[in-house]
């Protein structure tokens, strides 16, 4: 889930596929982490959120895992569809005072 | 609820000038922010205020200056526009325990897209 440079990653699937974003966090104090989905010209919206007492956590058609033994995140969404096309971002409380930190973003692009 | 609201939606300044940012929320969140997201950059802290008359820097925060006088604003201002300031620019807000303490879920407004020439 790391860009380097300009370019983001990018993950191309299927209509009807799951979707799986990784993302490595930085800080293993950090004890709880977002997903944030930014459709072009928007703001990030919140799409679901787990602490690290918990390695996984189920919403509508998404599902995040932490791994704290290798500071990894990831985001699956089942049955991707069209409107999922997005940037997706992982945050983790742990900068300062619990700011977030953010990573670049995945881009995820939905064949129809 | 109208959630974060910020104005403007774009705005171009030349290189000099002196602008703000203004950001306000209906939803009582004590925790505001304000991020720059540049290309391949993600969202980078500009400033934060974790309650009225608290503020606090975040990871870039020269060039820009932020006051809480009120819990539902928090505006943002450039005090001399360089083309490094060149961004979209996003303001959010949640709750939070207090200072020191975990930051929840964070409500984004719909951004600013700021040209310096």
């Amino acid at each position: 889930g790391e860009s380097v440079g300009l370019h983001l990653p990018t993950l191309s699937v299927q209509e009807g596929d799951n979707s799986i974003i990784n993302c490595a966090y930085s800080n293993s104090a950090s004890d709880y982490f977002i997903w944030y989905k930014q459709e072009s010209g928007k703001g990030p919206q919140f799409i679901i959120d787990i602490r690290s007492n918990m390695d996984k956590r189920q919403g509508q058609r998404v599902t995040v895992l932490l791994n704290k033994t290798v500071k990894h995140l990831s985001l699956q969404i089942a049955a991707t569809q069209p409107g999922d096309s997005a940037v997706y971002f992982c945050a983790e409380n742990g900068g300062s005072q619990g700011n977030l930190i953010f990573g670049k973003g995945t881009k995820l692009s939905v064949k129809p | 609820n109208a959630g974060v609201t910020q104005t403007p939606k774009f705005q171009v300044l030349k290189t000099g000038q002196s602008m703000t940012l203004q950001c306000a929320q209906d939803m009582n969140h004590e925790y505001m922010s304000w991020y720059r997201q540049d290309p391949g950059m993600g969202l980078r802290l500009i400033h934060y205020s974790v309650g009225a008359g608290i503020t606090d820097q975040g990871e870039v925060p020269n060039g820009y200056n932020v006051s809480r006088s009120t819990t539902e604003d928090f505006p943002l201002r450039l005090l001399s526009a360089a083309p490094s300031q060149t961004s979209v620019y996003f303001c959010a807000s949640s709750y939070s325990l207090g200072a020191g303490t975990v930051i929840y879920e964070q409500y984004f407004g719909p951004g600013t897209r700021l040209t310096v020439t």
